[in-house]
Formats: structure tokens, sequence, C-alpha cells
């Protein structure tokens, strides 16, 4: 357990479906991510948020939507996506100090999703 | 592109040490070398990270060169749950992140 729960831990959707993944962190941190872990491919850093505000977007596609109400949870909103979208979604969190320095990053258990 | 390199596979025996090795010559001064291990379809799990000094904590020991060019991870007693893959990341300051490479798998055999 690293305080960082992730649902739903697997996802099978059409490319047609609108669907939520949703992260939520209990270690009072401030910094949150979404990486996508595609099958024998690095980690690649997704969305960055950062006391709710979203500091980094590598050039993600539009069809994946991050949302962050507060500090404790974080979305990503799904909506017509691809078969090679299909990967492990992950979502992390750090203490978030605003200044843009590297902190330890806590994973949470991901989601398995799979385009049809 | 990743900062660092290890080998992609090593075996380990069952109550042994295991060192894996990592090389990162091109880090800068104010760069952290951190490790974190996944085990089959799970997220990442941090595990030790250093500047300049060697670092221990309850899961392992970090060695780092003193030209810091390289580093090895040590588990000194490994067992069958230590079975992961084993990434050693260089952080970058300026942000957040994280580059990550293909890392270590590391089989530990009976």
């Amino acid at each position: 357990e690293t305080g960082v729960t992730q649902t739903p831990r697997h996802l099978v959707m059409g490319m047609t479906n609108k669907k939520s993944l949703k992260c939520e962190q209990h270690l009072g941190h401030n910094a949150m991510y979404w990486y996508k872990q595609s099958a024998k491919k690095p980690l690649e850093l997704m969305f960055v948020y950062n006391f709710k505000e979203q500091t980094e977007n590598n050039s993600v596609p539009s069809r994946f939507s991050p949302e962050c109400p507060n500090s404790s949870h974080l979305f990503l909103h799904l909506h017509t996506l691809q078969p090679e979208d299909s990967a492990l979604y992950l979502c992390a969190s750090s203490q978030g100090s605003g200044t843009g320095k590297f902190e330890t990053q806590y994973f949470g258990p991901g989601t398995r999703l799979l385009v049809l | 592109d990743a900062k660092t390199t290890q080998p992609p596979s090593m075996d380990c025996a069952e109550g042994r040490a295991a060192n894996l090795p990592c090389n990162h010559s091109t880090i800068s001064g104010n760069e952290y070398v951190y490790w974190y291990r996944q085990i089959h379809s799970q997220g990442p799990q941090y595990i030790i990270h250093g500047l300049k000094n060697n670092e221990t904590n309850e899961m392992a020991s970090l060695i780092i060169t003193e030209d810091r060019k390289s580093s090895t991870l040590i588990l000194p007693h490994a067992t069958l749950r230590d079975t992961a893959v084993y990434y050693c990341i260089v952080s970058m300051d300026s942000n957040y992140q994280l580059i990550w490479g293909a890392g270590t798998k590391l089989i530990i055999k009976p």
C-alpha cells in the first residue's frame, strides 16, 4: 500500500465509449501525475498537476482529458480512444513544493485499459 | 532518451546479495539518482535515491561512485518477492520529469 489508490483496476471500452479513471492519494501531497505504460515501452509522463494547477502536458492527444478538483483527487476522462491507447495508466503523487524540483513520487497500482 | 544504461536482465540466488549496476555518465552535478522497481503489472515502487553519498534504508543500499557516473543498488538478502524490473533513473531538477529506461529484470532463483 503506497497511499495512492486507482479505480477501476481493469477497464475494457469501445472506441466510441466515454469513461473516466480515478486516482486518490491519502498522503497529504500537492502534486499528482498521470503516466502511460505501453507494453515493452518505458513509462511516459502525460500530465502533472501541482496545487491543482496543470503544470505539464506532454503533447497528449485531446481524447485524454485530465481533471484535478482538489489536491487529493485526479481524474483522466477518456473518449473516442484508439486501440493503440491500450496500456497501463498509472497515477502518482509527490509532496509538491511548486518549485519544480524533483520529488519522490509514489505510484498507485494502475488501471489496465483495453480499447476494442 | 533515457540518461541511464542498465543490463536488461540478471539472476540472483535467494538469500544472496543482488547487485544491480547502472551507468549515468552524463549526470549533472545537481541531479539525483533514483531507483524504483515494478513487480509484474503493478505500479512502480520507490526504493531509494541519492545525490553524492552512499545511502541505506530498510530496503536497499545505494552506492554512487565518486565521479557520479555510475551507481549500484544492493539488495542485501534477496528473496523471491524481489523478482521485478528495477529502474535506475536520473532526475531532472528543472521540472518534474523522470526519464524512464527499460530497466533490469531481476530474477531471484530458489
